[in-house]
């Protein structure tokens, strides 16, 4: 399978509760990132993994953490939700890091309440 | 500190006309740049990168180190070309994280 797929595409949670978002990377892309897309901002940078270790973090609280599976996928996790995450959340996978270029995911919509 | 500026947040131009959507960075060293693209309803994607000196859809994009921006250009704007604009920024031994701007919203006119 080609491309990267998010999952959920909606969600909304409560405040406090902990959420879980997935991505399956394009197959042979051992580099995968995670960003939050506020309406009307740019991406910001939460992590990178590669080879399943975390080798990036930008300026995101420890309350999110990430895990990247020899298969390709992905998860995002955010415990202890605040109002204030509420934001497109968008995978992006690569071959060798952001100098080869990123393909996307669709992204998933969290909501909290 | 990196930092990647897009000083317009909208930009309108008729079917025809030039466009030019400015980015400028914040960096000291060598850094590579990108153009991403987010067209309706669909996933961000590549235009393109400074390294490979490619054009894309009629797009251009020039690095200029003295003046720190990489201004993404077309000669001649198509409606089809009406999309979200993010430029982007990767600072080797930075993790190759991305630093991206705020963005800009191309809207070409009939």
């Amino acid at each position: 399978e080609t491309g990267v797929t998010q999952s959920p595409t909606h969600l909304i949670k409560t405040r406090g509760q902990q959420v879980t978002l997935r991505c399956s990377s394009q197959s042979g892309h051992n580099t995968v990132s995670w960003y939050q897309q506020a309406l009307g901002q740019g991406p910001q940078f939460i992590f990178q993994y590669y080879r399943e270790e975390e080798n990036g973090r930008g300026n995101f609280p420890p309350r999110f953490s990430g895990l990247q599976f020899p298969n390709y996928s992905s998860e995002l996790n955010v415990n202890a939700l605040e109002l204030d995450d509420s934001a497109l959340y968008l995978c992006a996978s690569s071959s060798g890091g952001a100098n080869y270029g990123y393909t996307f995911g669709s992204g998933t919509r969290l909501t909290v309440v | 500190a990196q930092r990647v500026t897009q000083p317009e947040k909208l930009l309108s131009v008729f079917k025809g006309a030039p466009v030019e959507l400015k980015c400028n960075y914040s960096y000291s060293g060598s850094p590579e740049l990108f153009w991403y693209v987010q067209y309706s309803r669909q996933r961000l994607q590549l235009l393109l990168r400074h390294i490979s000196r490619e054009s894309i859809k009629g797009f251009t994009a020039d690095l200029n180190k003295g003046e720190t921006s990489f201004h993404l250009k077309k000669p001649f704007a198509q409606e089809e070309d009406s999309a979200m604009y993010y430029c982007a920024l990767s600072a080797p031994g930075n993790n190759r994280k991305l630093i991206w701007g705020l963005g800009t919203s191309l809207a070409v006119n009939p």
